[in-house]
């Protein structure tokens, strides 16, 4: 399973675009990037998932530069509701361990 | 639609205690987990079912753990004789068919072991 480094927390502001960056150096040929993102005292909840260059959703875009060691998560013009743990997960879709390592993620606070 | 459901949202409980956790998933998804997460950490995961095959146990931290699927639906996870340690929150998951497909989690439990 290819191990994931996030930074533990961030703070931004309201109106801002906040850019989170997780590094996956030993990512392998078939994983794919996936991010959650997770409110207090909630589960957490699927934002993008990707696996090259970028894509993009109503709520995010998520950016993989060729060497798919790294993902950046975009959220634009963020809000006080943004206030959320984002977590990034590498693996296989098609390996029994998929999805089951999570990190201690992104603590991420807008403030206004 | 329904979400995943959980019950009971709270439950406090004596040490030594058993305790029995229930998640709903929604409706034709196949696949279900479960997941425990300790303040301020991320999740760590406890049990996966699949359709009818044999349920992966890897993430069971002891034998004071179980967990059971009733007809490819409900599942109740069991904690036998609980202690302090096991207060956390239990998170369930449901997705469908295949490990890589977008989990949607229900609220979870919190579990208090005094």
């Amino acid at each position: 399973l290819a191990k994931t480094t996030q930074p533990i927390s961030m703070d931004s502001y309201e109106g801002q675009e906040v850019n989170i960056t997780c590094s996956h150096n030993n990512i392998a040929t078939n994983d794919y990037i996936t991010w959650y993102q997770q409110f207090p005292s909630q589960g957490p909840r699927f934002i993008i998932q990707g696996y090259k260059t970028k894509v993009t959703n109503e709520v995010a875009s998520l950016f993989i530069p060729a060497d798919r060691k790294s993902s950046t998560l975009s959220l634009p013009r963020v809000s006080l509701s943004d206030t959320a743990v984002y977590y990034c997960l590498v693996g296989d879709p098609m390996d029994s361990n998929y999805q089951l390592i999570w990190g201690a993620g992104t603590k991420l606070i807008i403030k206004p | 639609g329904a979400g995943v459901s959980q019950s009971p949202s709270n439950k406090v409980t004596e040490k030594g205690k058993d305790v029995e956790l229930r998640c709903d998933p929604i409706s034709g998804h196949t696949a279900l987990y479960w997941y425990r997460q300790s303040l301020g950490q991320g999740l760590e995961f406890l049990i996966y079912f699949q359709g009818n095959s044999a349920p992966d146990k890897s993430g069971l931290p002891s034998d004071r753990f179980s967990a059971e699927r009733t007809g490819g639906s409900v599942s109740t996870l069991t904690i036998q004789r609980t202690q302090q340690e096991d207060s956390a929150v239990y998170l369930c998951a449901s997705s469908f068919p295949g490990q890589g497909s977008e989990q949607y989690f229900g609220p979870g439990t919190r579990l208090t072991v005094t």
